[in-house]
């Protein structure tokens, strides 16, 4: 079956690295997005991953290792409104986005 | 963002009644997705358009009926709810449909709670 794991939450310090990990096992690959949602708002799109190694993006960074079913989210210089849930999400062989539950990330001063 | 926009943000609902959600895209984008969002639980996909066609169904049951008039609209119709379906209702958007890697753009979502 079609299986993704990453940490329900996790807790950092304002200006801080925090990385958050996803592992997956899907049908076949077509890449691999990470989403940030704060709460009672819209998912909102950050990366996309296709070939292994890493994106960076601002103070944000995504690492893809296909040969091992992971992918990494890197926040750094965090700040308080980065406090928001990350879903990650690999697309499998028929295209479908197959959805992680979340991460929970909290911010503290 | 306003590329896609979802009515209402919030809705009561008893068991017997009947009510719609809308979603309206923006972005000129040929495929529309509505998602479903409890707490805890990844997102789960119930039905995706594809240039006003319905490309997918997931097992949805039939109390939850979608339309698609154009490619810009998309509505979930709602009848004799449970409250187990008390959930966030998400639509979606992407240039393409499915046999694509586009990245979908959501709307703020429906919080649905039934009664």
């Amino acid at each position: 079956g079609q299986n993704i794991d990453q940490p329900t939450e996790m807790t950092a310090t304002e200006g801080a690295i925090v990385q958050i990990n996803c592992t997956y096992q899907t049908s076949g690959f077509n890449g691999l997005f990470w989403y940030q949602q704060h709460a009672g708002e819209a998912p909102t799109f950050l990366s996309y991953n296709v070939l292994d190694g890493l994106e960076e993006k601002g103070r944000f960074s995504s690492f893809l290792s296909r040969s091992k079913g992971y992918s990494y989210l890197l926040l750094k210089e965090l700040q308080m409104k980065d406090s928001a849930s990350y879903l990650c999400a690999p697309m499998d062989s028929n295209y479908q986005l197959i959805w992680g539950a979340g991460t929970k990330l909290i911010i503290k001063p | 963002e306003t590329g896609v926009t979802q009515t209402p943000r919030h809705l009561v609902m008893g068991m017997t009644n009947k009510k719609s959600l809308k979603c309206e895209q923006h972005l000129g984008h040929n495929a529309m997705y509505w998602y479903k969002q409890s707490a805890k639980k990844p997102l789960e996909l119930m039905f995706v358009y594809s240039l006003e066609e319905r490309v997918e169904n997931n097992s949805v049951p039939s109390r939850f009926s979608p339309e698609c008039p154009n490619s810009s609209h998309l509505f979930l119709h709602l009848h004799t709810l449970q409250p187990e379906d008390s959930a966030l209702y998400l639509c979606a958007s992407s240039q393409e449909g499915p046999g694509s890697q586009e990245t979908q753009y959501f709307g703020p979502g429906t919080r649905l709670l039934v009664l």
